[in-house]
């Protein structure tokens, strides 16, 4: 499987700024996926992050709050905007397999929002 | 879109004995079921996946069963361990790599 990994692991931010994370894969992947983790819960899918096109959003997330970059086969990036303390979750990407459907995630990254 | 339902939320078991999560999804158009398994501040790690065209796949001493005109699908654990403690979650994707996941179901295996 890939190696995946997210920038930063882990941060403590203000509401009202915003926070880029980074999802990094050690080989070229078509599909590349955000999912929130929020506390004691399960994972919900954010977006579906298209390289070379918009990302594609789940019901409940839009575009504005959660901006999306996929600029290359190996590298996303998710900006959660003018966050509040309902932001705060784990945030974590992940990649499909080489086999068809598998996904394989990265470590995450620990978002808290005072 | 598609909704994943799991039981139990919680399940005790004692070392030794088997362990069954069950998960049931909505849209018929689902054709895969991965089971991940998410030890405390790790990632969620794929530990079994069914494909549609199968009934029943088995790993070791972990096996997964799948009923799709039921539209549910299982997860057994034999001979269970220490080491198995953790929340598993089963999940229903489509041919687009899409994945729902069901709510999660901690396993405690008590020595």
């Amino acid at each position: 499987s890939a190696v995946i990994s997210q920038k930063p692991s882990r941060d403590i931010c203000q509401r009202g700024t915003s926070l880029t994370i980074q999802c990094q894969v050690d080989s070229q992947v078509t599909m590349m996926f955000w999912y929130r983790q929020q506390p004691g819960q399960s994972l919900t899918l954010i977006a579906t992050a298209n390289q070379g096109s918009e990302a594609t959003y789940e019901s409940g997330f839009v575009i504005d709050k959660f901006p999306i970059s996929r600029p290359n086969l190996t590298f996303s990036t998710l900006t959660v905007s003018n966050m509040s303390p309902e932001d705060s979750s784990i945030y974590l990407c992940s990649v499909g397999g080489i086999s068809y459907n598998e996904q394989f995630f990265g470590p995450g990254t620990r978002l808290t929002v005072l | 879109g598609e909704n994943v339902e799991q039981h139990p939320s919680t399940l005790s078991v004692q070392e030794g004995d088997s362990a069954v999560i069950k998960c049931t999804y909505s849209d018929s158009a689902s054709n895969y079921f991965p089971w991940y398994k998410q030890e405390l501040g790790k990632r969620p790690q794929l530990i079994i996946d069914i494909r549609s065209n199968v009934g029943e796949k088995k790993d070791q001493r972990i096996a997964v069963t799948l009923n799709k005109t039921a539209k549910h699908f299982s997860l057994h654990i034999t001979e269970t361990q220490p080491e198995d403690s953790a929340v598993y979650f089963c999940a229903a994707g489509d041919g687009f790599n899409k994945f729902y996941f069901g709510s999660g179901t901690k396993l405690n295996v008590k020595p």
